[in-house]
């Protein structure tokens, strides 16, 4: 069964703090995206990749950065957190082209910011 | 630009009656469409997808959606509730005609399901 893997369900970070999310997956996707999650706003694109080293900013980018070494492994970091960063953070992959809209999703993280 | 509105946050249904969940949405393309379900702390799974063959479409779990260009509507439906259908919906918009794209995803607000006994 196909599966994207995030490395926490719940994070407890302070001010300031650099912090990690990690996703892996493990169906060759090309595309891989981040999203954060908060009630009555839906999902939205923090950062997406469609290839390995490549980046492209989603709508709302600020204060995230992202880094894609490995095909399978998709990392955003939060390079000074604050406290409207808390929120459910969720990586998903796709292949290319046609279809790329069937995006399979992880679990979530669910990251708070003290 | 492409944009997607879930009309209600919440619906609220009797186990075994029928469930409509409604969307609206825009684009300069012709669309891809979802829907997408989450339940209580898990990800996003897909329900649905319509690419432009037929225009009703038939999902995991019972449900359906039709594809109503005129109206530019997508709405989700199922005849019978079950309650484990309990969760929030997600009308869903893709970038992808042509096949050229990245799939980038435009989400609707979300639509809160709640199946009473």
């Amino acid at each position: 069964d196909v599966k994207v893997t995030q490395s926490s369900r719940y994070l407890v970070k302070r001010t300031g703090e650099k912090v990690f999310l990690e996703c892996v997956q493990d169906m060759d996707h090309e595309n891989m995206f981040w999203y954060r999650q908060d009630p009555g706003l839906g999902l939205r694109l923090i950062y997406f990749s469609y290839d390995v080293k490549m980046k492209e900013k989603g709508d709302i980018p600020e204060g995230y950065s992202v880094s894609r070494e490995k095909k399978e492994r998709f990392s955003l970091i939060l390079e000074s957190a604050s406290t409207n960063q808390t929120s459910m953070y969720l990586c998903a992959s796709s292949f290319r082209g046609v279809g790329s809209g069937a995006q399979h999703f992880g679990d979530g993280t669910r990251l708070s910011i003290l | 630009a492409q944009s997607v509105t879930q009309l209600d946050s919440h619906v609220s249904v009797s186990e075994g009656t029928p469930v409509l969940l409604r969307c609206n949405y825009s684009s300069s393309y012709s669309p891809s469409l979802f829907w997408y379900v989450q339940h209580p702390n898990k990800g996003l799974q897909l329900l649905l997808k319509y690419t432009s063959a037929a225009t009703l479409v038939k999902g995991i779990n019972g449900f359906e959606a039709e594809f109503k260009k005129s109206e530019t509507s997508f709405h989700l439906t199922k005849p019978s509730a079950h309650m484990s259908d309990a969760a929030e919906y997600f009308c869903v918009v893709s970038d992808d005609a042509g096949g050229t794209s990245y799939g980038k995803l435009t989400f609707g607000q979300g639509t809160i399901l709640t199946v009473h006994p």
